[in-house]
């Protein structure tokens, strides 16, 4: 079974308007979560790297006004796209990492359909 | 920086074999992952690899040279299910991972 959460799912949301997107690490403790975005048929692109109890760390390009994430405890982390646009509309996904830098020990969340009309 | 390339499609028939290759300019990584991710998806993980050399997983290989900048996935006996993209992903010690570009695979009948 899934070991990573993320929901919605699917979100449809009016432009100008903010939506949060929530990742669970289900049954271990995730010091680390991952941002990623992929627009249709390109890879998955880093947004930001989120560790427990700190600020997230922005790739470059990435604006962290809009993209806020909040890593407040170790199983959960939110993204938060504020004042939404159609250039946001995108597949949004999380994995988490127990922090013990094993091959075994990422994980990714389902994915979060986000479009903004 | 790092840069990474993956041919951007391919094509294979059922039951055939398929390379799909991973190149890639980097200071330094702990080790290169491949996903398989059907589209709208999350990735699945298929495999790492830390050291040169071929690792073997049922129908699914792979191998890297970190002298050659050089990884490929080798996928065998193709069936129509494994038609995805493939992504490989170099692993910066835990903090977080570089995407290549991804390979769209389509197997025919």
């Amino acid at each position: 079974g899934a070991v990573v959460s993320q929901h919605p799912s699917r979100v449809i949301c009016k432009s100008g308007t903010s939506v949060k997107i929530e990742c669970r690490s289900l049954d271990f403790q995730a010091t680390t979560m991952f941002w990623y975005r992929q627009f249709p048929k390109q890879s998955l692109m880093l947004m930001a790297t989120s560790n427990e109890g700190s600020k997230a760390t922005y790739e470059q390009g990435v604006e962290k006004d809009k993209f806020l994430i909040n890593h407040a405890s170790l199983t959960l982390s939110t993204l938060t796209v504020t004042s939404a646009h159609p250039e946001d509309s995108s597949f949004y996904i999380c994995s988490a990492s127990d922090g013990t830098r094993s091959s075994n020990t990422i994980y990714f969340g389902e994915g979060s359909w986000l479009t903004v009309v | 920086g790092q840069n990474i390339d993956q041919p951007t499609e391919m094509t294979a028939t059922e039951g055939a074999i398929v390379q799909i290759n991973c190149t890639y300019q980097t200071s330094g990584f702990n080790g290169l992952f491949w996903y398989q991710q059907h589209a709208g998806e999350a990735p699945t993980f298929l495999s790492y690899n830390v050291l040169d050399g071929l690792e073997e997983k049922g129908r699914f290989s792979s191998f890297l040279s970190r002298s050659k900048g050089y990884s490929y996935l080798l996928l065998k006996e193709l069936q129509m299910k494994d038609s995805a993209s493939y992504l490989c992903a170099l692993d910066n010690y835990g903090q977080n991972f570089v995407f290549g570009p991804g390979t769209r695979l389509s197997v025919l009948p």
